[in-house]
């Protein structure tokens, strides 16, 4: 199995909603990454998990709020976000070594009403 | 840390014609450096990659090369066909403070291939 899946494809929210992203690998990857992508712009590192620890956390503010339950699943949750965090959401997967090939997921589009 | 240029930002070419993308980085402890396609609405899909230690790699109509002493590396697609219009994104890697190990992506070229 060489996917990364991630549910909702779509959601729609208010800026007063709590809502989750989920992600999830199951090729045994120990490192998870969650990425923003803009129109027209390339993907921007939000967060890195590393065997289920946060490493990397790119200044992202704390309305969104990453969590890793276990190696296989990272969720990234949602609150009281601003139209401006309307966007679509990638995670990936790989390895924990250099060179290792980053997997995407689908993504979700988020859209903040 | 890491900074990735990629030109051009657009690129038309006829069909049968060849792309070439370009792309440099400012970190010379960046060792790996994959391209990625992306299609509207899509995922980004690693197309090819390169690692420091090689300077050449080819599959199919795909090639990549690398210099590293100009820290500049390059996607050139031959035979192009109107399904290689997408959103091409070249990518550096490097190893954070933290242990972890962080892409870099360039601003991509849009690629359109002309029938």
């Amino acid at each position: 199995d060489t996917e990364v899946t991630q549910t909702p494809k779509h959601l729609v929210m208010g800026m007063t909603n709590k809502k989750s992203l989920k992600c999830e690998q199951h090729m045994g990857h120990r490192a998870m990454y969650w990425y923003k992508q803009k129109a027209k712009k390339p993907p921007e590192l939000m967060f890195v998990y590393s065997y289920e620890k946060l490493s990397i956390n790119e200044s992202v503010p704390s309305r969104f709020s990453p969590e890793c339950p276990n190696s296989s699943l990272l969720n990234l949750h949602l609150h009281a976000l601003q139209p401006e965090d309307s966007a679509l959401y990638l995670c990936a997967s790989s390895q924990v070594a250099r060179g290792a090939e980053q997997y995407f997921g689908p993504g979700t589009r988020l859209t903040v009403t | 840390g890491e900074n990735v240029e990629q030109h051009p930002s657009t690129l038309s070419v006829q069909e049968g014609d060849s792309a070439v993308i370009k792309c440099t980085y400012s970190d010379s402890a960046s060792n790996y450096f994959p391209w990625y396609k992306q299609e509207l609405g899509k995922r980004p899909q690693l197309i090819i990659d390169i690692r420091s230690n090689v300077g050449e790699k080819k599959d199919q109509r795909i090639a990549v090369t690398l210099n590293k002493t100009a820290k500049h590396f390059s996607l050139h697609i031959t035979e192009t066909q109107p399904e290689d219009s997408a959103v091409y994104f070249c990518a550096a890697l490097l190893i954070s403070g933290a242990g972890s190990y962080q892409l870099t992506f360039g601003k991509g070229t849009k690629l359109s291939v002309i029938p």
